[in-house]
């Protein structure tokens, strides 16, 4: 069954440096989705994207946050200047277009560690 | 907007036994709800959905969901549990009248099975 891959499974990196986060949706899927989790508790909504341009985004989407479909296969999170506070588990998702009612297909997940 | 409830951090219950894990929601229009399981250091699975029809929706690994609109609620349910089921329990839900592309996840319910 087609899965949704993120890499790297973890990533530590130091206050103030740019990280970015690499996800390979579905291949069918069109619309793509960026959710945080932290310490294992509630998931968090960061960002949908559609048709190459971002379709919704949090109060927790700033303009720290972007996100990018370079290459029709991948699909990055980029947090700029990253804070102690933006240390998360940092899932993607996809989902097919067709119906509203399609469900998310998550990848297991970016460990971010900001020290 | 949108938002869900899970009342409970943590339900206990003993291997055979019934399980219930608690969901309510709020939304502006007809609400599409689902559950996703969590297992340690993996992403979210989609267990089950509601979108319109019977109450009660079946889904993966022997679990329903009964649908109230009354109570605006959604909660989980297996009528026997198993130690395998202990794991993160994620209800969620899509505005149909926003049609927001983003859906919302509750704080999420620790499920431990006693064996």
């Amino acid at each position: 069954e087609p899965e949704v891959t993120q890499t790297p499974s973890h990533q530590v990196t130091q206050m103030g440096q740019e990280v970015i986060l690499r996800c390979v949706p579905i291949s069918n899927h069109l619309y793509f989705y960026w959710y945080r989790q932290i310490l294992g508790q509630k998931v968090e909504f960061l960002v949908s994207f559609y048709n190459n341009e971002i379709s919704e985004k949090s109060e927790i989407f700033d303009d720290q946050f972007s996100v990018e479909r370079p290459d029709g296969s991948n699909f990055t999170l980029k947090i700029r200047s990253t804070k102690l506070e933006d240390s998360a588990m940092y899932f993607c998702a996809s989902t097919l277009p067709e119906t509203d009612n399609s469900p998310l297909h998550f990848g297991n997940g970016t460990r971010l560690t900001v020290t | 907007a949108q938002s869900v409830a899970q009342p409970e951090d943590q339900v206990n219950v003993a291997e055979g036994n019934p399980l219930t894990v608690k969901c309510t929601y709020s939304v502006s229009g007809n609400p599409y709800l689902f559950w996703y399981v969590q297992y340690p250091n993996r992403g979210l699975q989609f267990l089950l959905k509601y979108i319109t029809g019977d109450n009660l929706v079946k889904g993966s690994y022997g679990f329903e969901a009964e649908f109230n609109k009354s109570q605006t609620s959604f909660h989980l349910k297996k009528p026997s549990a198993l130690v395998s089921d202990s794991a993160l329990y994620f209800c969620a839900v899509r505005d149909l009248m926003n049609r927001d592309d983003k859906i919302i996840f509750g704080k999420g319910t620790r499920l431990h099975i006693l064996p």
